[in-house]
């Protein structure tokens, strides 16, 4: 199956600061997603991009796929930012996650 | 539209016990996933269905695994002889592919412990 890396693993932010996440990528897509997980366990939804720039308020996505990867860029981040976010793709039917990046958001 | 439901949230059995779980979709939305989520990893996909066909199986889903989705609406998902390795939360997730996004929307999970 497609490997996915995201970095950086693990990540702490004083509010109001950015970021960028990575999403690397084995092979060629046609579906890349961002998902962020609440503390609680929800799955939420970023972003829809194969490819492209997305903006959504705080957040922006870039993905090259002729160079699989990705960017989820947060700016002016909050405390309900923390979480942790995962980047899937689609090969076939099945869609493989990263390992996520663990962002602690600290007033 | 309510959103997909799961149920139970939370399950405690003991080895060698069988359980299920069931997954309520969105409405309308004719793709239903599986996934399992164990600390720290991000979720694993286990199967999918497009109404009521299941169309693909990871090679993560064992001969205890099985899964229906009986009239294309809600699916569930049983585990037999359970394992204290089947620890873990599993993800339903739903989407439509009549937009080209096709968007997966989530559940909030079932926790299963296995003791």
């Amino acid at each position: 199956g497609i490997q996915v890396e995201q970095s950086p693993p693990d990540l702490i932010l004083q509010e109001g600061a950015n970021s960028t996440l990575r999403c690397n990528f084995s092979d060629s897509v046609n579906n890349l997603q961002w998902f962020h997980q609440n503390p609680w366990g929800q799955l939420i939804n970023l972003f829809y991009i194969p490819s492209g720039t997305k903006q959504n308020g705080r957040l922006s996505a870039t993905t090259v796929a002729t160079e699989r990867y990705s960017l989820l860029y947060i700016s002016s981040s909050q405390t309900t930012d923390s979480g942790v976010y995962f980047c899937a793709v689609v090969s076939g039917n099945q869609f493989y996650f990263g390992t996520g990046t663990s962002l602690t958001v600290i007033p | 539209d309510t959103g997909v439901s799961q149920d139970p949230r939370h399950k405690i059995t003991k080895r060698g016990q069988n359980v299920t779980f069931r997954c309520d979709p969105i409405s309308e939305h004719n793709r239903l996933y599986w996934y399992r989520q164990t600390l720290g990893q991000g979720p694993e996909f286990l199967t999918y269905f497009q109404n009521e066909a299941q169309l693909e199986k990871s090679r993560l889903l064992s001969d205890r695994f099985s899964a229906e989705r009986p009239k294309g609406s809600f699916s569930t998902l049983e585990i037999q002889r359970t394992e204290q390795g089947d620890s873990a939360m599993y993800l339903c997730a739903s989407s439509t592919n009549d937009s080209p996004q096709e968007t997966q929307y989530f559940g909030p999970g079932t926790r299963l412990l296995v003791l």
